[in-house]
């Protein structure tokens, strides 16, 4: 079934690590994102990639970094964690949104930073 | 940069009820309009997509509208039921735009 994955769905790790997050896609999407979301807070896009070897910065910024060396492929890394790194991070890919076509989300990945 | 707003920001009604939630954005240059919805801690799910040249769509007991012209979506929720409860998001990406700009959210409760 087409869907999109995203892997853990809760972390919980100490102040300094390193940590990647990954999301998985297999509808073949080209466009990918990556949001962060405080809770009851709005969505804001940090991270975008419109194909293989294209990402770029969103709207808020982050110290995150993310890649895209395979179409389905899309995972965020955090080199040094830290509490005000807390949060929940949704991935989403679209196929063609300025065809019309819709945003699907992953499950997100809810984060706490100790 | 669009602005999306939704109202009201939460309600609460008993179930059964028949229920409307509003959603408003200031350039209607949009691709479509996508109607989520987000339970407590989890990812979005999508629940309805319009297009920018239809007026509405429907899935079961959902109905969404769209007015381009005057910058308005609303969602219709068809005899209200407890799992209903959750936070429905509107978001409507702009032409040209990179980003999908999402409302504030309405969070609704079904009273059983």
């Amino acid at each position: 079934e087409a869907d999109i994955y995203q892997t853990p769905r809760y972390l919980v790790i100490g102040t300094g690590k390193k940590i990647t997050l990954e999301c998985s896609q297999t509808m073949g999407h080209d466009k990918m994102y990556w949001y962060q979301q405080d809770p009851g807070m709005e969505l804001h896009l940090i991270h975008y990639s419109y194909g293989v070897n294209s990402t770029e910065k969103g709207d808020l910024s982050s110290e995150s970094t993310v890649s895209r060396i395979r179409t389905e492929h899309f995972p965020l890394t955090l080199e040094s964690a830290r509490p005000s790194h807390t949060s929940q991070y949704l991935c989403a890919s679209s196929e063609s949104p300025e065809r019309g076509d819709g945003y699907t989300f992953g499950s997100g990945t809810r984060l706490t930073v100790v | 940069k669009q602005e999306v707003t939704q109202i009201p920001a939460a309600l609460s009604v008993p179930e059964g009820e028949n229920l409307v939630l509003n959603c408003s954005f200031t350039d209607s240059a949009i691709y479509n309009l996508q109607w989520f919805r987000q339970d407590p801690g989890k990812g979005l799910t999508s629940l309805l997509l319009i297009q920018s040249s239809q007026r509405e769509q429907t899935s079961g007991r959902l109905n969404a509208s769209l007015d381009k012209s005057s910058g308005r979506s609303t969602l219709y929720i068809a005899a209200s039921q407890p799992g209903d409860s959750a936070t429905y998001l509107c978001a409507a990406p702009l032409t040209g735009a990179n980003n999908l700009f999402f409302g504030t959210g309405t969070r609704l409760t079904v009273i059983p």
